[in-house]
């Protein structure tokens, strides 16, 4: 079974600068996809990113860019210029790429990030 | 194009009494997932739906929870009987239905549901 290792149970930055959340993961497979979801005080779950295992290249979405170490299963978020509005709680997430009864997502346990002035 | 709806946004229940929660997959969508995430943790895999099939329940108490998704209508998730440790966020995800844009799974805002 696959497991998901987020190391930070909190995190902080300061507004504008940059901050990098870890994350490890636990795997056989060779082909799989790996996610970042945010979840605000709102609680609505929110992609923030994502990554196919069979890509080298880093996944990037604006201010948002991730470190894939496939080797190492290691995929760390990077958020860049940071927002008050980035404050939550972020959620590294892992897929099999295989269908059926892989599709699940596997969760982490979460860090969560404040944002200070 | 709407977003994964459900409802209701909050739910009260007493122990004993039973707990419907609905969701509506995103338009396109034929791929359905339940998570719950308890207090101060992450989200834990549920059950994965098909149209009118159940493809993946292992995440799911063997006992008074059940998950459907007819052919028409809603995904619903049944808890009997619910008890105070059943208290906890339920959030669905869909997904389309072909090729590789399978891997994203897009989340509602969630069920609050409150055992007293």
């Amino acid at each position: 079974a696959q497991t998901v290792t987020q190391s930070q149970p909190e995190m902080s930055v300061q507004e504008a600068e940059t901050v990098t959340l870890s994350c490890t993961y636990d795997t056989s497979e060779s082909d799989y996809y790996l996610f970042w979801y945010k979840q605000p005080p709102s609680r609505q779950m929110i992609l923030v990113i994502r990554q196919e295992a069979y890509k080298q290249q880093n996944a990037t979405e604006n201010r948002f860019s991730v470190n894939f170490q496939k080797a190492a299963k290691s995929f760390s978020l990077k958020i860049s210029d940071s927002q008050l509005g980035d404050a939550a709680m972020y959620f590294c997430a892992y897929r099999s790429a295989l269908t059926g009864t892989a599709s699940k997502l596997t969760f982490g346990t979460g860090t969560r990030l404040q944002v200070t002035l | 194009n709407a977003g994964v709806m459900q409802n209701p946004r909050h739910l009260v229940r007493r122990r004993g009494q039973e707990a419907r929660l609905r969701c509506s997959p995103m338009k396109g969508h034929s791929h359905v997932y339940w998570y719950r995430q308890l207090p101060e943790e992450g989200l834990k895999f549920m059950v994965y739906l098909q149209k009118e099939n159940i493809i993946d329940e292992s995440g799911m108490p063997k006992e008074r929870f059940s998950a459907e998704f007819p052919k028409e209508g809603p995904s619903i998730l049944r808890i009997q009987q619910v008890v105070r440790g059943d208290s906890a966020a339920y959030f669905c995800a869909s997904s389309p239905p072909v090729g590789r844009a399978l891997d994203t799974q897009y989340f509602g805002p969630g069920t609050r549901l409150t055992v007293l």
